[in-house]
Formats: structure tokens, sequence, C-alpha cells
């Protein structure tokens, strides 16, 4: 089974729109980390934002916010006021048994298959 | 300035060659890790490693081999028994706290 799953192979946005970008996940942990990273077409990997299981704030970082559900075990991704440089490809990751640090997983990340986000001006 | 640097940018191989890819960190990273993503994919983990002398297997190593001989060093070895080599690899690092993996700029590794 898929522990992460991103269900939109592409995204259109307007410029100066806000967009969400989908993801679910699949864990037993109950700490857990979650990221989402932007990769353009250089291939670099961007983080752009990190939520843990036990924080009660969504997290915000400038235009990026997390959409943090637990129960229904999602966390999209909310772009507000999209630019053209925002054009790329956007990965969820996920994090098990480390939410406070140490753990067995030794920080492995497992990503989901992205989205394409294109901004037309 | 502190990141991870990974060379060559742009390889080229011949079917039945072993050929390494190099990874370098001055971030004073414990942890460090392999994935290999193909074209419009996720990224998969190969190896990782937690400390010095120490590695693990990833979901996809079959194909490869990797040394930690130097914290700063994590260098992959594709083998000629990975039968689909040709792919983008990343090299990643983080602490060992929960924070975020900072990356390489990647190799784009492609077999001729």
């Amino acid at each position: 089974a898929q522990k992460i799953t991103q269900t939109q192979p592409g995204m259109f946005v307007q410029e100066k729109e806000a967009v969400t970008l989908d993801c679910t996940y699949d864990t037993s942990d109950q700490s857990y980390g979650l990221f989402w990273y932007k990769q353009p077409s250089s291939g670099e990997m961007i983080f752009l934002i990190y939520q843990g299981s036990y924080d009660e704030q969504n997290a915000t970082e400038g235009r990026y916010s997390l959409n943090f559900q637990k129960a229904r075990k999602s966390a999209n991704l909310v772009i507000s006021a999209s630019q053209l440089g925002d054009s790329a490809m956007y990965f969820c990751a996920m994090r098990e048994g480390t939410a406070f640090g140490g753990g067995t997983s030794y920080g492995k990340l497992t990503f989901g298959q992205g989205t394409i986000l294109t901004v037309h001006p | 300035d502190g990141g991870i640097t990974q060379s060559p940018k742009y390889l080229f191989r011949k079917e039945g060659q072993n050929v390494t890819l190099s990874c370098e960190q001055n971030l004073n990273h414990d942890a460090m890790y392999w994935y290999r993503q193909d074209p419009g994919q996720g990224l998969r983990l190969i190896y990782y490693s937690q400390i010095v002398n120490d590695f693990q297997k990833g979901d996809i190593a079959e194909g490869y081999s990797v040394s930690r001989e130097k914290k700063e060093s994590f260098p992959l070895t594709v083998t000629s028994a990975q039968k689909n080599p040709t792919a983008f690899y990343l090299c990643a690092s983080n602490p060992t706290v929960n924070t975020e993996a900072f990356f390489g700029q990647g190799t784009r590794l492609t077999v001729v």
C-alpha cells in the first residue's frame, strides 16, 4: 500500500490565485513528520514546510501553509498568491517514528509521486 | 557555504560498467541518504547511513553499493547488476533530530 498518495498528477492555477495540492498518508505510528518539497526543472529539491504529528497548529511558511487533518490523514499544501516561479513539481513526504527525534526510521523519507503545478500568467 | 555537493552532474556509462557517484557534505550531519528518481516519479530510497562505517539497505538497494568511511562522504556505486540504471540520483543528509533533509543538486546517469 502506498504510504504517501498524491492524487493530482497535474494542477493549473492562475497567477495571484491560491492553489491546494493534496496529500494523504498512511502510517500506524503516532509520531511522524510530514514535509513538502518543491522540485523545479533543474532537479534540486527545495524544502518548503514541515508539520509534526503532535503539532496542534497548522504550519505556515510565508505563502505556504499546510492544512493538516490528522483524523483524515491528510496534509495538503496551500500556496497563496501563486507566482510564475511556483511552476514546478511538488512532493509530499513522510518520516515515521521521529516527531520528537530519535526512533528507528533513521530519518528516512517516503515520497509521494508528485504533482506538477503550472502557473499561468 | 555549507551544503551537499554531488558530482558529476551528468554521467554516461556503458552497459556492463560500474560507476561511482560522489556525495560530499560539510553540514556535519550524521545521517545521509541516496534516492533514485525516474522521470515523472517520486524519489525512492536506495541506501542510508546513520553513522560512519554503518549503512542500511533502502527499498531498491539491488544493484547498488555504498560506503561511509568518513562522515562527510557517502559515495554510491551503480554496479553492472543494476538492470535499469538510467535515472536521476539525489543525495541527502539531515541531523539526527527531526529536521528537513537537505539535498544535493543530483546526478543524471545515462547508460549508453
